[in-house]
């Protein structure tokens, strides 16, 4: 697609549930990025696609948040058993290829999904 | 250790020139990106430094100091669009890792 799509725009749920959020990058970025910003903060780093590889997961916060982009294009993070500080907004990023040593591969980030618990 | 500051808020008016800093600690560093957020919208890019000296791109440019840590976003001729959040973020090449600072709100005043 011409941008980075994420869907749903808001979600609101009940603490204790499980929610699933989706990433459609901009058609042939290799590298997909998902960040949880919080109000009045920059965006943390939670995790990273190389194509459908996952490289470094070290910015999810528990063993609760899970992500993947099995076919290497669209992606989903989930978050299991849901706690009010998941509260957040969640945001996705895609770039044309991998991260090497040259870091100038600027990312594009799609609008978020506002995460509300309950 | 990684960290990322920034002055909180500024305000400037328009016309102006405004400087926004940035410093940084981050361990395998290999460049610092800038980044404008309106509120309520996704961050957009500006620019991005990877060797020390200015980057012009029209009323924005880009310094970066890796031997000081520093870098600075300069906007000239402020206008009231230019109102936004600006993010400074410091690429750690293991890992492709963007680290974000909090954000500088910067409010432009007729």
């Amino acid at each position: 697609g011409a941008g980075v799509s994420q869907s749903p725009r808001y979600k609101v749920t009940k603490r204790g549930q499980d929610v699933t959020l989706r990433c459609d990058p901009i058609s042939s970025h290799a590298t997909l990025y998902w960040y949880q910003q919080a109000l009045g903060q920059g965006p943390e780093f939670l995790t990273y696609f190389n194509y459908e590889a996952q490289p470094d997961k070290s910015g999810l916060p528990s063993d609760r948040f899970s992500a993947e982009r099995p076919e290497g294009s669209i992606s989903t993070l989930t978050i299991q058993r849901t706690e009010q500080r998941d509260s957040a907004m969640y945001r996705c990023a895609s770039s044309t290829r991998p991260p090497t040593g040259d870091g100038n591969q600027p990312q594009h980030f799609g609008d978020g999904t506002r995460l509300s618990i309950l | 250790g990684q960290n990322i500051d920034q002055p909180t808020e500024m305000t400037a008016t328009e016309g102006a020139i405004v400087q926004i800093n940035c410093t940084y600690q981050t361990s395998g560093f290999n460049g610092l990106f800038w980044y404008q957020q309106h509120a309520g919208e996704a961050p957009t890019f500006l620019s991005y430094n990877v060797l020390d000296g200015l980057e012009e791109k029209g009323r924005f440019s880009s310094f970066l100091s890796r031997s000081k840590g520093y870098s600075y976003l300069l906007l000239k001729e402020l206008q009231m669009k230019d109102s936004a959040s600006y993010l400074c973020a410091a690429f750690r090449n293991q890992g492709g890792k963007l680290i974000f600072g909090q954000g500088t709100e910067l409010s432009v005043k007729p």
